[in-house]
């Protein structure tokens, strides 16, 4: 009863270092996404996908990274990190059959991130 | 652009009182709307949804109804709990999957 996992849950990095956050869900999702979250400004979109081998970009994409290999697995990375980056991460995944704009969203705990 | 506004917070409320968090929205076409709470440390978690005009989604006691003639979809509850004491954001579904969020609202209940 996973659901969807995210690690770490929390990092520290220095500016100009790369790291990747992993995204694992085991509810066979076609669709998962990345969203930051940071104070005023609730959940932005950064990349997304709908199924393995396709990613396409969200609101704020500039300085990360995605790929879908495989249909569980969906890692986002920072290529070099700044402290504008600092924020709270989050993966949420969603099955393509529910379709449309009205399926539900099964979001991961967070991975918090703190850019120095 | 497809938009949702909530009403900012923080809420404090009393035991037993009753909430209306607000949200308005803008948008094309026929969009469905979400509410979801995160509770401390966690991530987020469908409270409710209503995917067309008039529809009434409802769940822990929650409730909000989909009008279209004023772009609202506000969350009400008509006695809150201690445990329903976590942040409230507004969502909009449009398109093929597509999801926009509002900014959050806490709501904190005090015994």
């Amino acid at each position: 009863n996973a659901g969807v996992t995210q690690t770490p849950k929390f990092q520290v990095l220095k500016t100009g270092q790369s790291m990747t956050l992993q995204c694992a869900q085991d509810m066979n999702h076609e669709y998962m996404s990345w969203y930051r979250q940071d104070p005023g400004m609730g959940l932005r979109l950064i990349h997304y996908s709908v199924g393995a081998g396709i990613t396409d970009q969200g609101e704020v994409p500039n300085g990360y990274n995605v790929s879908r290999s495989t249909t569980e697995d969906f890692p986002l990375r920072l290529l070099s990190a700044a402290p504008s980056q600092t924020s709270v991460y989050f993966c949420a995944s969603r099955s393509n059959l529910a379709g449309g704009p009205g399926g539900e969203l099964f979001f991961g705990e967070g991975s918090r991130l703190t850019v120095l | 652009g497809n938009s949702v506004t909530q009403m900012e917070g923080p809420v404090t409320l009393s035991e037993e009182a009753f909430l209306t968090i607000n949200c308005t929205y803008t948008a094309t076409g026929y969009p469905s709307l979400f509410w979801y709470v995160q509770y401390p440390g966690e991530g987020l978690q469908l409270l409710l949804k209503a995917t067309k005009a008039d529809d009434k989604g409802s769940n822990k006691g929650f409730e909000a109804t989909y009008r279209k003639e004023t772009t609202s979809f506000h969350l009400e509850k008509g006695s809150v709990q201690v445990s329903d004491s976590a942040v409230y954001f507004c969502a909009l579904g449009w398109g093929y999957q597509k999801v926009t969020f509002g900014t959050g609202t806490k709501l904190q209940v005090i015994p």
